[in-house]
């Protein structure tokens, strides 16, 4: 889920476990969703994007899960490494008026033990 | 690959200076966004711009403005810093359409004394 506060909800696995994070957002007419990573003292990276006429999206060790029923996003990484360690955020396109218009969650961090 | 640059890192400024944050993308990109970044309340767009010469206020844009002479070049205006936009500062580009993935910059980390 989402934070709220300063404190970002925090993931640990063990290196080679799989994580799944989690996103609610918040408007069901909301039509693309991308997952970004951050690590620390750097711009989010693009990882995976989904539209809303799926479900499921995969990529290299990466997989998007999109319920529009519960309005829940999920990212999936597989067989996690120490380079995944950052901030994971999701972001819904809101689009206002036809225009594109992003809105971002809190994140969550995702901590790597070896 | 898409590169969007940012002409600084980090900076230092006073309060009641002018302060100006450079963005350039090289993919030919018609959206470019400004965001400010700071702990617990996520990323905020300050201004966007759809074409050269074009701007649209984003959600907090209060104390800033923008320029875009050029398609690749996206500048942020502070026009008299203050101590409360001591923040990190993200810009983005994307592509025309409206499910286009916004790309980012490495980011502008400004302290405002």
């Amino acid at each position: 889920g989402e934070s709220v506060g300063l404190h970002l909800p925090t993931l640990s696995v063990q290196e080679g476990d799989n994580s799944i994070i989690n996103c609610a957002y918040s408007n069901s007419a909301s039509d693309y969703f991308i997952w970004y990573k951050q690590e620390s003292g750097k711009g989010p990276q693009f990882i995976i994007d989904i539209r809303s006429n799926m479900d499921k999206r995969q990529g290299q060790r990466v997989t998007v899960l999109l319920n529009k029923t519960v309005k829940h996003l999920s990212l999936q990484i597989a067989a996690t490494q120490p380079g995944d360690s950052a901030v994971y955020f999701c972001a819904e396109n809101i689009g206002v008026q036809g225009a594109q218009k992003l809105v971002f969650g809190q994140g969550t961090r995702l901590t790597i033990n070896p | 690959d898409v590169k969007v640059t940012q002409s600084s890192r980090y900076l230092v400024k006073r309060t009641g200076e002018k302060v100006f944050l450079e963005c350039v993308q090289d993919m030919d990109h018609e959206n470019m966004f400004w965001y400010r970044q700071d702990p617990g309340l996520g990323l905020r767009l300050i201004y966007f711009s759809y074409d050269v010469k074009m701007k649209e206020k984003g959600d907090i844009p209060e104390g800033y403005s923008v320029s875009r002479e050029k398609k690749e070049r996206f500048s942020l205006i502070l026009e008299s810093a203050s101590t409360n936009q001591t923040s990190m500062y993200l810009c983005a580009s994307s592509l025309g359409g409206v499910q286009e993935t916004q790309y980012f910059g490495p980011g502008t980390r400004l302290l405002v004394l």
